[in-house]
């Protein structure tokens, strides 16, 4: 299956800092999606973005598939957006394949 | 809007026991998948359906099956239950035959430990 490589595996911010979060994946991608997971084990979806760029708020994700990463832009960050943010992509399977994470920590 | 259900929420076993994960999926959604994550880990892919047919099929062991039933909700059954199933086992749906959009929704999963 495809690898899906995200770095950096931990990152620690002071609250009002911007990040980040890079993906790397090793094949052609029809579906890219990018998670948080909270404190309760939910996975919240942020973006579905096989490529292109969007924004939600303090949240911006661009894909640039030819290229074979995604990046996940967190602005004005804040306590609640702690937690593990995964991506995760597929190719021609039904399966999405995640990354390992990275594991935000916001501190007041 | 509705989202992916799992029930139980959280489940407690015995080793060697079984168990049954529900799961139904977001209202039109035609495939489901199951994922496992283990502690500290990412999630990953069990099996999935597609029309109430097995579409893939990942690392799932023998020892656990599944389905998808006429209304779309699926059940995963688990039998001989190991410590190393203690795990957090998600369940998504999406829109199987869509090529230019099949993002996946997941459900809030299962809290499976054994004893």
């Amino acid at each position: 299956g495809i690898q899906v490589e995200q770095s950096p595996p931990d990152l620690i911010l002071q609250e009002g800092a911007n990040s980040t979060l890079r993906c790397n994946f090793s094949d052609s991608v029809n579906n890219l999606q990018w998670f948080h997971q909270n404190p309760w084990g939910q996975l919240i979806n942020l973006f579905y973005i096989p490529s292109g760029t969007k924004q939600n708020g303090r949240l911006s994700a661009t894909t640039v598939a030819t290229e074979r990463y995604s990046l996940l832009y967190i602005s004005s960050s804040q306590t609640t957006d702690s937690g593990v943010y995964f991506c995760a992509a597929k190719t021609g399977a039904n399966n999405l394949f995640f990354g390992t994470g990275t594991r935000l920590t916001v501190i007041p | 809007a509705a989202g992916v259900i799992q029930s139980p929420r959280h489940l407690i076993k015995e080793k060697r026991e079984t168990a049954t994960l529900k799961c139904y999926p977001i209202p039109r959604h035609d495939t489901v998948y199951w994922y496992q994550q283990g502690p500290g880990q990412d999630p990953q892919f069990l099996i999935s359906f597609y029309e109430k047919m097995q579409s893939d099929k990942g690392s799932i062991p023998d020892r656990f099956s599944a389905q998808q039933f006429s209304d779309y909700h699926s059940e995963l059954n688990m039998s001989s239950l190991e410590l190393g199933d203690s795990a957090l086992y998600f369940c998504a749906s999406s829109l199987g035959l869509a090529v230019t959009y099949n993002e996946q929704f997941f459900g809030p999963g299962t809290r499976l430990t054994v004893l």
